[in-house]
């Protein structure tokens, strides 16, 4: 299957500073890109959808201006955490849509990155 | 709107028995039906999907799944666990291709030795 490299995998930062997240397709090229967020032994809560050369839609309740979104060229995509707090602490997650055959397709993700904000 | 649920947080099994994780779904159109497996502190595996076609798709690891449209149903099967299956397993659908996927809440199993 496609590979989807996200780093870092795992950041400590102080509560106010900003945060980056890459998310990048190893081996296509992803037109669009997901961003997941998932507490403890819960689901992944979409977050937004990043599309290539676009601004990203965001879900209902996500704050667009809080969390980043760049979606610069067919293989990366990155998410930041802006004036992070301790309640964004979480694991995020990066999903990038692979087309198949027979106009369908497939989201493949990230390991994921776990904040912690101190 | 879409929405997935797994009414069951874990499922346990013995090593070598049949196992089956529950899922339904709720779309306004045809379903795509996915089922991921994630191990602790990484990201998502893709194990099978259901777009068209037979009822009963395979997927990796030996998993299968069968769509069951009456029921709203895509149970996730295998006929004999191992150990190393143990995981969280979600189940996904969105309704249309362009649209992301919507996760249930994740069903935990666990396969004793």
């Amino acid at each position: 299957g496609a590979v989807v490299s996200q780093h870092p995998s795992w950041v400590i930062c102080k509560s106010g500073t900003s945060v980056k997240i890459e998310c990048r397709s190893l081996d296509f090229q992803a037109t669009t890109m997901f961003w997941y967020r998932q507490f403890p032994k819960q689901s992944l809560m979409l977050m937004a959808t990043s599309n290539e050369g676009s601004k990203a839609t965001y879900e209902q309740g996500v704050e667009k201006d809080k969390f980043l979104i760049n979606h610069a060229s067919l293989t990366l995509s990155t998410l930041t955490v802006t004036s992070a707090h301790p309640e964004d602490s979480s694991f995020y997650i990066c999903s990038a849509r692979a087309l198949q055959g027979q106009g369908y397709n497939i989201q493949y993700f990230g390991a994921g990155t776990r904040l912690s904000v101190l | 709107a879409q929405s997935v649920a797994q009414p069951e947080d874990q499922v346990n099994v013995a090593e070598g028995n049949p196992l089956t994780v529950k899922c339904t779904y709720s779309v306004s159109g045809n379903p795509y039906l996915f089922w991921y497996v994630q191990y602790p502190n990484r990201g998502l595996q893709f194990l099978l999907k259901y777009i068209t076609g037979d009822n009963l798709v395979k997927g990796s690891y030996g998993f299968e799944a069968e769509f069951n449209k009456s029921q709203t149903s895509f149970h996730l099967k295998k006929p004999s666990a191992l150990v190393s299956d143990s995981a969280l397993y979600f189940c996904a659908v969105r309704d249309k291709a362009g649209t992301a996927l919507i996760f249930g809440k994740g069903t935990t199993l666990s396969v004793s030795s």
